[in-house]
């Protein structure tokens, strides 16, 4: 495998399940990201780990709870959603989170979530 | 505060048409990164170019090409005698520096949704 893989790829949940999405890097980069992707939306940046310690919380509600047991695993547990929550979650790696000046960062092929 | 705008949602073009995808940043920060992606119908962001703030030197790649344009805040992208493959999403990104003065935290655009028919 190489670059940046996400399972599932689609997602169908209840409004009481809990499930977790996984994201796995293959270029050992320090850093990732979770994002989400809604329609008509600018891309909006959940989570941010830094050498597995999470950066940035973008004010994300406690349904979404992130868990990065090092740094080329990303998970993304999710319970009690709501339809609203429907959406591409995507996960993406750069070489340095903290200190970086080029900072491209490289994306998964995503989660379609769809929340009922 | 910083913004991009691409104010083109939805673009289409007939094959071998050549076609430019604008985008229009705002930022007070004078060390900043401009950057393009391209989302596929597969779903994944795929990087195509970043620029330095400093450097104001067009950039062609085959049939791709950038125009940065700081004295307009402008960063356009043109595709030479596009393809259907070209078809994709094309996002605009602006790299933000946080209180240290690293860039880490990317402001997206909206995307313009670019057709090429055959």
């Amino acid at each position: 495998e190489t670059g940046v893989t996400q399972t599932p790829r689609h997602l169908v949940m209840g409004m009481t399940n809990k499930k977790s999405l996984k994201c796995e890097q293959h270029l050992g980069h320090n850093a990732m990201y979770w994002y989400k992707q809604s329609a008509k939306k600018p891309l909006e940046l959940m989570f941010v780990y830094s050498l597995e310690e999470r950066v940035e919380n973008n004010s994300v509600p406690s349904r979404f709870s992130p868990e990065c047991p090092n740094s080329s695993h990303l998970f993304l547990h999710l319970h009690t959603l709501q339809p609203e929550d429907s959406a591409l979650y995507l996960c993406a790696s750069s070489q340095s989170g903290l200190a970086g000046r080029n900072n491209e960062q490289f994306f998964g092929p995503g989660t379609r979530l769809t929340v009922l | 505060a910083q913004k991009v705008t691409q104010a083109q949602t939805e673009i289409s073009v007939v094959e071998k048409e050549d076609v430019t995808l604008d985008c229009v940043y705002e930022t007070r920060d004078t060390t900043y990164y401009l950057f393009w992606y391209k989302q596929p119908p597969s779903g994944e962001l795929v990087f195509l170019i970043r620029r330095n703030s400093f450097d104001e030197q067009n950039e062609i790649s085959g049939r791709y090409s950038w125009n940065f344009q700081k004295s307009t805040s402008s960063f356009n992208f043109t595709i030479t005698a596009s393809q259907v493959v070209d078809s994709a999403v094309y996002f605009c990104a602006l790299s933000e520096a946080n209180n240290a003065g690293n860039n880490r935290k990317l402001i997206w655009g909206l995307g313009t949704s670019l057709a090429v028919n055959p």
